[in-house]
């Protein structure tokens, strides 16, 4: 049971360039969340989704966009890479919601030059 | 507790005292509260949870106060060890009861556990 595995550890990317973060659970969570935690900020959540075939925008939104096409998988892509998106991302995943404890993954730090 | 701007507010304690971290919470709706903590280079770890309805909750080691009438949430760690040396996040949720909701997460706390 590994729980919440993410890839890929580290990351550095030019301005323009895309990519996609691989996450995913093996605990059959129904709910997977990306978070971004910056320097000295609390967790600010990206994109969650609900179920196999759901995605919702969370608090930061713009710029990313997400796929839940297996249960057990959530992705994140950035389309075009700026340095804004310089960050550490999360991904966790919960049984019943934001009430329910969320469990995280080790985090992906990338770099946007 | 919360902090404004880039730096976290930094607890420091001898080991064998006990902590005390405090959240100040933003929304009064709010029904649901979390306290994570996250070692250095990893991701947050579930510590300790607990409902409106409740003012205390005790785990192993922690207890969570919450004192609604202030928007106040503290986290206290008995008897710390250098191991509970992290940056420790309050999150609040209003969403139980019907809505989905979402965590917002507080900037942090960083413990440091003095041997």
């Amino acid at each position: 049971n590994a729980g919440v595995t993410q890839t890929p550890k580290f990351r550095v990317l030019k301005t323009g360039q895309s990519m996609t973060l691989l996450c995913a659970q093996d605990m059959n969570h129904e709910y997977m969340y990306w978070y971004r935690q910056d320097p000295g900020m609390g967790l600010r959540l990206i994109h969650y989704s609900v179920g196999e075939g759901t995605t919702a925008k969370g608090e930061v939104p713009d710029g990313y966009n997400v796929s839940r096409l297996k249960k057990q998988n959530f992705l994140l892509g950035l389309e075009s890479a700026a340095p804004s998106q310089t960050s550490v991302y999360f991904c966790a995943s919960s049984w019943a919601g934001a009430t329910d404890t969320q469990y995280f993954g080790p985090g992906t730090r990338l770099t946007v030059l | 507790g919360e902090s404004v701007g880039l730096h976290l507010p930094t607890l420091s304690v001898q080991e064998g005292d006990n902590s005390i971290i405090n959240c100040a919470y933003s929304n009064s709706a709010s029904d649901y509260f979390i306290w994570y903590k996250q070692e250095s280079g990893k991701g947050p770890q579930f510590i300790i949870d607990i409902r409106s309805n409740m003012d205390k909750r005790q785990g192993q080691r922690v207890t969570v106060l919450l004192n609604k009438t202030v928007k106040h949430l503290s986290l206290q760690i008995a008897a710390t060890q250098p191991g509970d040396s992290a940056v420790y996040f309050c999150a609040e949720n209003i969403g139980y009861g019907g809505s989905q909701g979402n965590l917002i997460f507080g900037k942090g706390t960083k413990l440091s556990v003095k041997p």
